[in-house]
């Protein structure tokens, strides 16, 4: 299974541009770059996925680099309610397999 | 509210004992996912049913099986039960299977002393 690399955790201000990086080197041609958050005592929580156009959601903007290494998740305005697990997944088969995710803290 | 329902909410069992966790999914999709999330182990994909059958297979113990029912509901049966089995469960559905979109339960918090 394809990996995914992510930084531990991040910050943001409230209401600023947030960008969270995926680098995922070992991706197949078959293989769509999901999103999901996790936020603190709850189930996971689908944001985006996209295989190799950018795309733009009510919640989010996901933008997939030409040789589709690496993937940024954009947060346009980032609220307190936006702390959460971030995680990048590459999507094949059916399983969805989890790394560690990004911690992201936002202050106010 | 993602539509996916898990019941119980909290389960605490003793070693070797052996429980049921269910899982409803959201009206319309045939695909079910059971996942094990622990503090050291983060999240852990188990198994997939799709329609009754299974699909894929991940991480799953030998001591523990799932299955999907015709209304497609479905059970994780975790046996024997060891510490380490201490965990969140969460169930997820989707439509078909492979890249659609997962909607998660608000998972089974599975304490075992």
């Amino acid at each position: 299974d394809a990996k995914t690399t992510q930084p531990n955790s991040m910050e943001s201000n409230e209401e600023e541009p947030v960008h969270l990086p995926c680098n995922h080197s070992t991706i197949s041609g078959t293989d769509y770059i999901h999103w999901y958050r996790q936020l603190p005592s709850q189930g996971p929580e689908y944001v985006i996925h996209g295989l190799t156009s950018n795309v733009n959601n009510r919640m989010a903007s996901l933008a997939i680099a030409e040789d589709r290494k690496s993937s940024t998740l954009i947060l346009h305005r980032a609220t307190l309610r936006d702390a959460a697990v971030y995680y990048c997944i590459l999507a094949s088969g059916g399983k969805l397999i989890f790394g560690q995710g990004t911690e992201l803290s936002v202050k106010p | 509210d993602s539509g996916v329902t898990q019941t119980p909410k909290h389960l605490i069992t003793a070693t070797g004992q052996r429980v049921t966790l269910r899982c409803s999914p959201r009206s319309g999709d045939l695909s079910v996912y059971w996942y094990q999330q622990s503090l050291d182990q983060g999240l852990q994909f188990l198994i997939q049913y799709y329609n009754g059958e299974e699909r894929a297979k991940g991480n799953i113990l030998e001591r523990f099986s799932a299955q999907q029912f015709p209304d497609l509901h479905s059970e994780l049966n975790l046996s024997s039960l060891e510490l380490g089995d201490s965990a969140l469960y969460f169930c997820a559905s989707s439509v078909v299977s492979n890249t659609d979109t997962q909607y998660f339960g608000p998972g089974t918090r599975l304490t075992v002393l």
